[in-house]
């Protein structure tokens, strides 16, 4: 149980276009899911949070025009990173949590390249 | 300010060899304690939450303990397919809107020599 997949696994971009990746929770219910990215031998750094039919809650520093977060349902969120540069490259991960536990479970990412 | 600190940041052992990995925290209020694993290039799985001190989970050759002050990893006679960064992450009680939220260590890069 608690399977949380993300697509697409990789992505290759031109600068100034959009991506949107997807992070699905398979077989639960997922009233909150977060955002994160990580740089090579870094740990996870927080983006944003978002709650089923709410906005998302952006960390300090995140644009939250750049990055939009978008949670239609209990089981679907997606970001979209608007006009891509080469300095948005990085890995992407989401996760899920439900309402009755605190533990998140995180999909398998998404590695983001801006070319 | 609540903060995660793991140690050491890279542990090399042998094949067998018995290690503990540790996770200092300093929060306002601990609703509880995780434990992930993450290998290169993937997101992180996860192995345990311990919510109060004196707790212990198992999961074949891992063991989590909790203090008020500290965690530990216990890896017994560990194998090569054990390699891998384990991340500790703490939820505090927070302010309503925010208690979501968790901090994450910086993490230990295990790697387990044949």
């Amino acid at each position: 149980g608690a399977v949380v997949s993300q697509h697409p696994s990789w992505v290759i971009c031109k600068s100034g276009t959009s991506v949107k990746i997807e992070c699905r929770s398979l077989d639960f219910q997922a009233t909150t899911m977060f955002w994160y990215r990580q740089f090579p031998k870094q740990s996870l750094m927080l983006m944003a949070t978002s709650n089923e039919g709410s906005k998302a809650t952006y960390e300090q520093g995140v644009e939250k025009d750049k990055f939009l977060i978008n949670h239609a349902s209990l089981t679907l969120s997606t970001l979209t990173v608007t006009s891509a540069h080469p300095e948005d490259s990085s890995f992407y991960i989401c996760s899920a949590r439900t309402l009755e536990a605190y533990e998140q479970y995180f999909g398998p990412g998404t590695r983001l390249t801006v070319t | 300010e609540d903060q995660v600190t793991q140690s050491p940041e890279a542990l090399r052992l042998q094949e067998g060899e018995s290690s503990s990995l540790n996770c200092s925290y300093t929060v306002s209020g601990l609703r509880g304690l995780f434990w992930y694993r993450q290998d290169p290039g993937k997101g992180p799985e996860f192995l345990f939450t311990l919510y109060s001190a004196g707790e212990e989970k198992e999961k074949e050759r891992l063991k989590a303990t909790l203090t008020k002050k500290e965690s530990f990893l216990h890896i017994t006679a560990p194998k090569p397919e054990d390699s891998a960064t384990y991340l500790c992450a703490v939820q505090a009680t927070w302010i309503m809107n925010r208690d979501d939220k968790i901090i994450f260590g910086k993490g230990t890069r295990l790697h387990i020599l044949p």
